[in-house]
């Protein structure tokens, strides 16, 4: 089966611009997720949607972050206006549900750069 | 709340060496574990897995973990690494009331030929 595809791969930008990170999840999976990887860590949740509708974002800075799912299928993430501190790899993953009982599928993921 | 930790952060084995990684978290009800594994350049992909039943899980490369209840642990095992187990990998844990995972920080291992 395809994978989750993100693009773009690499992203270089400057302080207060703004990005957007696109994500196509596998083909029937209802539930997808953003995780933001700063270099060291382990992959941190930002939002997750089941179909068109969020179920956890609480740890998404809205004030700079939003995403969106519509129809249920790909999703957008952005960042307005970005800083230092969001530099770090974005992975969306999928799932078949919620209750995650295969895991999830990664993207490979976007880099990205604030300078 | 749920956290998972990854004491070591870089380990380096010879080939044939035997492996073990650890990995605690704390939950205070039923959890779900995993592994995931990052080769370089490449996406996170899942090892393993814990639901219930037997605690001593197998996954792909002849990888295995064992859930030991009692010290909140899900370590990581392989008899003999090989040179193409160089990545980095990641204990996740999900809480029975929770909607996804969380990760711990990760460790990297390096294996010399």
């Amino acid at each position: 089966e395809a994978g989750v595809a993100q693009s773009p791969r690499y992203k270089i930008i400057e302080k207060r611009q703004s990005v957007a990170f696109w994500c196509n999840p596998i083909s029937g999976h209802a539930t997808l997720y953003w995780y933001q990887q700063i270099l060291g860590q382990g992959p941190k949740l930002l939002i997750q949607f089941q179909n068109n509708g969020v179920v956890d974002d609480s740890q998404l800075p809205k004030d700079r972050f939003s995403a969106e799912r519509l129809k249920g299928v790909d999703s957008t993430l952005k960042i307005q206006p970005a800083k230092l501190e969001d530099s770090a790899v974005y992975l969306c993953a999928s799932s078949l549900e919620s209750g995650a009982l295969y895991g999830y599928t990664f993207g490979s993921g976007t880099r990205l750069t604030v300078v | 709340a749920q956290s998972v930790s990854q004491h070591n952060h870089h380990v380096i084995l010879s080939e044939a060496a035997s492996l073990e990684l650890g990995c605690n978290y704390s939950y205070g009800g039923t959890v779900n574990l995993f592994w995931y594994v990052q080769y370089p350049g490449q996406h996170l992909q899942l090892l393993l897995k814990y639901f219930s039943g037997d605690p001593l899980v197998k996954g792909i490369k002849g990888f295995e973990a064992e859930f030991i209840k009692s010290k909140f642990s899900f370590n990581l095992r392989k008899p003999s690494v090989q040179w193409s187990d160089t990545a980095e990998y990641f204990c996740a844990v999900k809480g029975s009331g929770a909607n996804n995972l969380f990760f711990g920080t990760g460790t990297r291992l390096t294996v010399i030929p």
